[in-house]
């Protein structure tokens, strides 16, 4: 069975620096996994954020950015903003199905 | 402007089966993929499928496999997703979200989910 592990809670300060990570039971995470990031707030659906590990929409703030470190798929948010307190999911391709991470709530305090 | 419209909330019977729909609208229908994902109260998301609305092709997760369908009716733009063999666990929100094709697997457009209850 396919298991995708975020960090379960993550606590920044406004303007702070974070970095929240998604891995996969299956081995390091690499491009192929076209790793997806998504931002959701109580009672809303999802947002996309970042796809194929670090392409922005063009709504998504700057201030996010996705990468690969260390084997795993990263979204860093630089200045964090007390607005991007919310849970964060990571969606991982493999070869057809697609797998979310369990999410990270972040808070921003 | 993109849209994606689900169908409204329903209550269902244990054992009984539910159709959601997804109407899409705003770009080409048959050049995109659509996915289908739930959210439990207070839990994850959870990726279910896709279907390829140009020529109905479609993967399914492997818990959901022989108990998921997705179709799609192209006249319409709209794509479907049944769930059969209904129990209390399958009490959710479902998403449908869109990729298109030649845009390696962005998600980016979400519908606003559609509430499904299972309760005797």
């Amino acid at each position: 069975q396919t298991v995708v592990t975020q960090e379960p809670s993550l606590t920044v300060s406004p303007g702070g620096t974070v970095t929240l990570t998604c891995a996969s039971n299956t081995g390091a995470v690499t491009s192929g996994y076209c790793p997806n990031w998504f931002q959701q707030k109580p009672g809303q659906a999802p947002r996309a954020l970042i796809y194929s590990v670090s392409n922005k929409h063009s709504w998504t703030p700057a201030r996010f950015s996705g990468s690969l470190l260390g084997g795993k798929a990263a979204l860093t948010l630089s200045g964090v903003q007390p607005e991007d307190e919310a849970e964060y999911y990571c969606l991982l391709y493999y070869g057809g199905g697609q797998v979310f991470g369990g999410g990270t709530k972040l808070t921003v305090l | 402007q993109v849209q994606l419209v689900q169908s409204g909330a329903e209550v269902k019977r244990p054992g009984a089966s539910m159709k959601v729909s997804c109407k899409a609208s705003g770009y080409p229908f048959t050049n995109s993929y659509i996915h289908w994902v739930r959210q439990a109260p207070g839990q994850g998301l959870e990726w279910m499928g896709i279907i390829h609305p140009g020529d109905g092709g479609t993967t399914y997760a492997p818990k959901f496999q022989g108990r998921v369908t997705l179709t799609r009716d192209t006249s319409t733009s709209t794509a479907y997703m049944e769930l059969s063999s209904l129990r209390s666990e399958d009490s959710a929100l479902y998403f449908c979200a869109r990729t298109m094709m030649g845009v390696t697997n962005d998600l980016d457009y979400w519908g606003l989910g559609t509430l499904v209850t299972v309760s005797s």
